[in-house]
């Protein structure tokens, strides 16, 4: 069965970093992309940007462009994504969710969630 | 990058009622429109994508209609499993966006 499995809470000072990982199984890696996407307390989702894992390519939010990287493991099946020079304002639960760039089907299946926290 | 615009933001029902969930892009995603279902705690889930076509295991009361700009999400008969927070979302641009999310609460 399909399933992302997602690194641990972290908790972060502002102006630091933060590596998430995404852990896929049970399908083939290559063929679909991830999307990331956080959710701030008690708010809506946003959409942080998307990495195919067959090639690297990226997209990201205008929002984030510039402290946000993707990349792509493909020999652990693992995508992670970092962001830099943190706010408090990137306090959010952080998922990833497999994605196609022009698929019929977006973010079918969803990581457990990551909670991010900025705090000085 | 298109904005998404859901009404109401709050429904208050009973279980048995149906429900009508509306939403609005600010430019055309022809049919690129998704709806989720979140509880709190949870990561969303997928009940309908291309705007009417119902996810694999999603019961036969939700549905979901429209094109271009205005879509709808229907629950034809609310049970109590439910009771939760909607988004649409467009991916018509590879700059997906959601709407500001509608809240199932009970009456």
């Amino acid at each position: 069965q399909v399933q992302l499995v997602q690194s641990g809470a972290e908790v972060k000072k502002p102006g630091a970093s933060v590596k998430v990982s995404c852990k896929a199984s049970g399908y083939a890696f290559t063929s679909y992309g991830i999307s990331w996407l956080r959710q701030a307390p008690g708010q809506g989702l946003e959409w942080v940007g998307w990495i195919s894992a067959y090639n690297g390519n990226t997209y990201y939010a205008q929002k984030v462009q510039g402290r946000v990287t993707m990349t792509t493991d493909t020999s652990t099946s693992t995508v992670y994504m970092e962001l830099r020079s943190l706010r408090s304002e990137d306090t959010a639960v952080y998922y990833c969710a497999r994605d196609i760039i022009a698929g019929r089907i977006p973010f079918d299946y969803w990581g457990q969630g990551t909670l991010v926290t900025v705090s000085s | 990058d298109i904005q998404m615009t859901q009404s109401p933001s709050t429904l208050s029902v009973s279980v048995g009622d149906r429900v009508t969930i509306t939403c609005r892009a600010s430019q055309s995603v022809s049919s690129w429109l998704a709806w989720y279902q979140q509880k709190p705690g949870k990561a969303p889930k997928l009940l309908v994508y291309m705007a009417s076509s119902l996810e694999s295991g999603v019961p036969s009361r939700f549905s979901g209609s429209g094109s271009g700009t205005e879509f709808t999400l229907t629950i034809s008969s609310l049970q109590p499993d439910d009771f939760a927070t909607y988004y649409c979302q467009q991916y018509n641009s590879y700059s997906r966006t959601f709407g500001q999310g509608t809240k199932v609460e009970i009456k």
